[in-house]
Order: structure tokens, then sequence, then C-alpha cells
């Protein structure tokens, strides 16, 4: 059964970089799916950051697109957020997830267990 | 502000049946996209309830259905446990925001 893990730093610098990597167990991320980031600000909702089709387009949330990257290393099954110039508003739960799809939506299904980061300096 | 407008809260006794509204416009649920639902249990990431408007995944009691009409959704439970305590989460496609997946607000649910 296909297992997600966050990991990377849990406080980062106001204006630095946010960086993530999401490590895939008992899947292929190249078996046909897409993968996704989702994140949660502590007692509030979710937002979708961005979704990858590996060898396809990458999509983002317009709201974070100038400031998101994500990147897939498929030699080692894994993907990876990258977020600049961070502040308070983007400290949050981050959430990986792998997506299935059908001709009109994709939804989130697992999901990882998620990972605070915390911006402060 | 979301897209997908949820109740924030909901009750509802032990076997009682609850509902929870999701409600969109003519850009996400209006348009045709499915909606999926999600169940977060206090301190854990969230799990999948409800696919494409109204499938379960495999080991999701039937207790939890899903339904959809027009520019709404709906998830029902019935025989309320304690253990359905948590907040639920709807989700879509929007083709005004770049095609960008959106969620609920969240709703609450407390069993009484």
């Amino acid at each position: 059964q296909v297992q997600l893990q966050e990991s990377g730093p849990g406080l980062v610098k106001p204006s630095e970089t946010l960086s993530l990597t999401c490590s895939v167990s008992d899947y292929s991320i190249s078996g046909g799916f897409y993968w996704g980031w989702i994140r949660q600000p502590p007692g509030k909702g979710l937002e979708w950051i961005g979704s990858f089709y590996p060898g396809g387009t990458t999509y983002y949330n317009p709201s974070l697109k100038s400031r998101v990257t994500i990147s897939v290393d498929t030699s080692k099954n894994q993907f990876s957020l990258r977020l600049n110039s961070v502040t308070a508003a983007d400290t949050a739960v981050y959430y990986c997830a792998r997506e299935p799809y059908s001709s009109s939506t994709n939804w989130f299904d697992p999901w990882g267990q998620g990972t605070l980061v915390t911006v402060s300096s | 502000q979301s897209v997908l407008t949820q109740p924030p809260s909901v009750s509802g006794a032990p076997g009682q049946r609850v509902t929870i509204s999701c409600t969109g416009s003519s850009s996400n649920i209006g348009a045709g996209f499915d909606v999926h639902w999600y169940q977060q249990l206090p301190g854990t990431a969230p799990k999948l309830l409800i696919y494409r408007n109204s499938n379960r995944p495999s080991g999701v009691p039937d207790r939890f259905s899903g339904s959809k009409s027009g520019t709404s959704a709906s998830l029902a439970i019935t025989g309320l446990q304690a253990e359905d305590e948590a907040d639920y989460y709807c989700q879509s496609y929007d083709i005004n925001l770049s095609h960008s997946k959106v969620f609920g607000g969240g709703t609450k649910l407390t069993v009484l």
C-alpha cells in the first residue's frame, strides 16, 4: 500500500525559502497518477498548493504561483516543494498526497502524515 | 473566503443522521465538476471519505454517503457514532481560478 512521508526543516526564517520533500514508498511515482502538495495553517482549512504529472504539466495555485516550485526526482521516488520569500502567513502543516483522477477532477488519496513548518525569526 | 461554502459546524446525537452541505457556483460544482469529501480526525491528516460525488473507497462504512445537485453537494452520515466527531472538507475544481483544486472551509461535526 502506497505511503507518503514529508520531511524538511520545521523552522524557516522570514524571507527565506521553505523546502520540503515527499518520499513515496511501495508505489512508483511514474506509475500513472498525479501528485500534489496541500497545506493547512494552524486551526484553519485546507489550501491546495500545486500538482504535477510525471513527464507532464505542473499546476500551481494562482495565489502562490509566483513563489512556488514543485520538482520530481523519479530515481529517488521523491518530489519536492520550494516556497520562496516566506512570511508568517506561510506557517502551516504541509501535506503531500497522491492524486487519482478522472476526466472531471483529481482527488487526494492517500495523504502523508504532514509536517509543521513555522516561519519565525 | 473559500470558493466552496460549508457550515462551520453541525451536531447530532449518537444514532442520528446529519448532513453537511457544500455550496459552490457555476464555475465549479455547477460546471459539472465532481465533488470529493475528506474526514480529518483531531491531530491527523485528512482521509478520503467520498470521491466523485458518491463513491466510497474500500473501508469507508456505508453510513457515509454523498450526493450532488446543481451547484451544491452534500455529505450524509447516518447512525452517528462518537468516532465520527471530526472536521469534514469538500473539494472540487474551479475553472475561474486557472484550473485550481479548491476546498470548502470545513465543517466541525460534534457528536453530542
